[in-house]
């Protein structure tokens, strides 16, 4: 059964620029949540997606934005990076609001 | 705003001894989590306490929930150098289970030989 999987592994953008991360869930699971977490600090919640809409935010600007595909997969979007964007990006699938896994996360160097 | 809170936020220990760690959060919730970090990885998850008094173990580690106190601990028993990693409690925004979770700021565990 494979668990929650993230892509890329590693990413490193420019200032301005724009990023797409993708994830897809454990099997069974529907519901996807990403996370930020900068060095040295506990994740933060960014969103949520359930059948295919955002259903809870977190406190991130509007240039943080994602979707969530028929297949239960979601992709987090960013736009216009800033330096301060630079993290490990984790993505959770649950089913409903029940236990969330964890894949391994994006890490993601914004020059 | 929901706030969670650990303390200490770093705890260096020697094997065999025993600690715990504090778990505090400041509005009713009906969930709380442990996770573990590794440097450079992702969260594993140890413990979900879903109700007042719930008591779980695993190994070495022990957690509890008290909500009327807000309070969760993680509690190590004879610590070894494999529990050295970054833990976080995290407790569900909502007093029904959002599943947004809001985390701690984490306890870097480091147990010397």
């Amino acid at each position: 059964d494979a668990g929650v999987t993230q892509s890329p592994t590693h990413l490193i953008k420019t200032r301005g620029q724009q990023v797409t991360l993708r994830c897809s869930p454990k099997s069974g699971h529907d519901t996807v949540s990403w996370y930020q977490q900068a060095l040295g600090q506990g994740p933060q919640f960014i969103f949520q997606y359930y059948e295919e809409e955002e259903r809870q935010r977190g406190n991130f600007p509007d240039r943080f934005s994602g979707h969530q595909f028929p297949n239960y997969s979601s992709e987090l979007n960013v736009n216009a990076l800033l330096l301060g964007d630079s993290a490990l990006y984790l993505c959770a699938s649950s089913l409903r609001a029940g236990e969330q896994y964890f894949g391994p996360g994006t890490r993601l160097t914004v020059t | 705003e929901l706030k969670v809170e650990q303390n200490p936020l770093f705890l260096s220990m020697q094997e065999g001894k025993n600690y715990t760690i504090y778990c505090n959060y400041s509005t009713t919730s009906d969930r709380l989590y442990w996770y573990r970090q590794d440097p450079g990885k992702s969260l594993e998850s140890l413990f979900v306490l879903l109700s007042n008094g719930a008591v779980k173990q695993e190994g070495r580690l022990m957690a509890s929930l008290d909500t009327k106190a807000r309070l969760s601990t993680l509690h190590i028993t004879a610590a070894v150098h494999d529990l050295s990693a970054t833990y976080f409690c995290a407790v569900d925004h909502g007093s029904s289970n959002t599943g947004k979770l809001i985390f701690g700021q984490g306890t870097t565990l480091q147990v010397k030989p």
